[in-house]
């Protein structure tokens, strides 16, 4: 255990379907971020998130929606996405967004869009 | 552009020495991570280093030189538990962290 959760731990959804997916760390971080991370590919930072404020949207698609109601908490929500938006979502907290924080990563949400 | 190498696979023996390499090509640089990921679970952070030469945490090592743009993960004594895939990442000049493709490291009796 990270102290970092995230909720579900497997979706399956269609190309019409709106979900979200949920984080939460209990380590009172102040930095989140969203990550996607494809088989065999370096994992892709989406949105970084610091004291609430988003810093960074990593040209993402608008069919990935983040928000961030408290520094405990980061949702991702999905609609209208396609079969290559398949892959591990990872949500990470850092103490700080800045310089040398390690990152404590949740276990990710396995996506599958059918 | 930014980039991260590292090798797709490795295959060590139990009880033996491996040696996971990482080249890098970054605007500026404030350190280097190395993270573990066991299949299916959530990378966990092994080391950093930002200072040139060797730490050492156990049975794991880090290794660094700046001027080549090079790391290395050194694990010693090797377990079955090892068997995971290990992840470089580089913080570069706008602290963001560039990441490699992971290195699948499987361990054999």
């Amino acid at each position: 255990e990270t102290g970092v959760t995230q909720t579900p731990r497997h979706l399956v959804m269609g190309m019409t379907n709106k979900k979200s997916l949920k984080c939460e760390q209990h380590l009172g971080h102040n930095a989140m971020y969203w990550y996607k991370q494809s088989a065999k590919k370096p994992l892709e930072l989406m949105f970084v998130y610091n004291f609430k404020e988003q810093t960074e949207n990593n040209s993402v698609p608008s069919r990935f929606s983040p928000e961030c109601p408290n520094s405990s908490h980061l949702f991702l929500h999905l609609h209208t996405l396609q079969p290559e938006d398949s892959a591990l979502y990872l949500c990470a907290s850092s103490q700080g967004l800045a310089e040398t924080y390690e990152q404590y990563f949740g276990p990710g949400t396995r996506l599958t869009v059918t | 552009g930014q980039n991260i190498d590292q090798p797709t696979e490795m295959t060590a023996t139990e009880g033996a020495i491996v040696q996971i390499n990482c080249t890098y090509q970054t605007s500026g640089f404030n350190g280097l991570f190395w993270y573990q990921q066991h299949a299916g679970e959530a990378p966990t952070f092994l080391s950093y280093n930002v200072l040139d030469g060797l730490e050492e945490k156990g049975r794991f090592s880090s290794f660094l030189s700046r001027s080549k743009g090079y790391s290395y993960l050194l694990l010693k004594e090797l377990q079955m538990k090892d068997s995971a895939s290990y992840l470089c990442a580089v913080l570069d000049s706008n602290y963001q962290l560039i990441w490699g493709a992971g290195t699948k490291l499987i361990i054999k009796p």
